[in-house]
């Protein structure tokens, strides 16, 4: 199976930042690839598709890019609603894999 | 409005079974497949099993492979998991989730329900 892992696992920013988060499969995924928001206590969101394709109403300090094995996940104008975790998942064939989350934090 | 709730959850001891469901309203529920994800206390998300939207084709993780079933009723909107065999380590919050075009992945989410398994 496809192995995903995220850098760093955890990060604190100040507001206004860029923050950038990494994703890497262990083999190629092509741009099956979302990126998931958890903030404390609630579900996860979908932010992101197809590696970076924004889903509607997802604010557009949030972008994502690569494809193949190297994925990453920006927000631009870090702020203090973005505090969560942040996941990204394969989705080119089963099992669906998350990766283990990177969560983000303000200084 | 689009949602998901879970119920069924509760705590079970090593071995037994439990179901879950997941009731489906404000979309047409026979247009989407279906997943469920779970999260043990304090970690990070970990994909199930996934259902067609005619509930033909199923897949699951391996780590729940022989042990869990997913299925779904179209006529009354629901979604199950039957969870046999249940291990300590299957204790975890349990989601439902659309798959949003049918290539995994989740657009909508319930709020869960927890599932402790504990002798």
């Amino acid at each position: 199976d496809i192995q995903m892992t995220q850098s760093p696992s955890s990060l604190s920013a100040s507001v206004g930042d860029r923050v950038t988060i990494s994703c890497r499969a262990s083999h190629g995924i092509g741009n099956n690839l979302a990126w998931y928001q958890q903030k404390p206590g609630k579900v996860p969101d979908l932010l992101i598709y197809g590696a970076s394709t924004l889903l509607s109403g997802v604010p557009s300090r949030f972008s994502g890019g690569g494809s193949g094995t190297d994925f990453t996940l920006t927000i631009d104008n870090l702020q203090p609603e973005d505090i969560a975790t942040y996941f990204c998942q394969k989705y080119n064939s089963v099992p669906f894999t998350f990766g283990p989350g990177t969560k983000v934090g303000i200084k | 409005q689009v949602q998901l709730v879970e119920s069924g959850g509760g705590v079970v001891q090593p071995g037994r079974s439990l179901r879950l469901s997941c009731a489906a309203s404000g979309f047409t529920f026979n247009r989407y497949g279906m997943h469920w994800v779970r999260q043990a206390p304090g970690k990070g998300l970990e994909w199930v099993a996934v259902i067609s939207n005619d509930g033909t084709k199923k897949d699951y993780a391996d780590s729940v492979k022989g042990r869990f079933t997913i299925s779904r009723d179209n006529a009354k909107n629901s979604l199950f998991l039957q969870m046999n065999s249940l291990r300590v380590e299957d204790t975890a919050v349990y989601y439902c989730a659309r798959d949003l075009t049918a290539n995994g992945y989740m657009d909508v989410w319930g709020k869960g329900t927890t599932v402790t398994v504990s002798s």
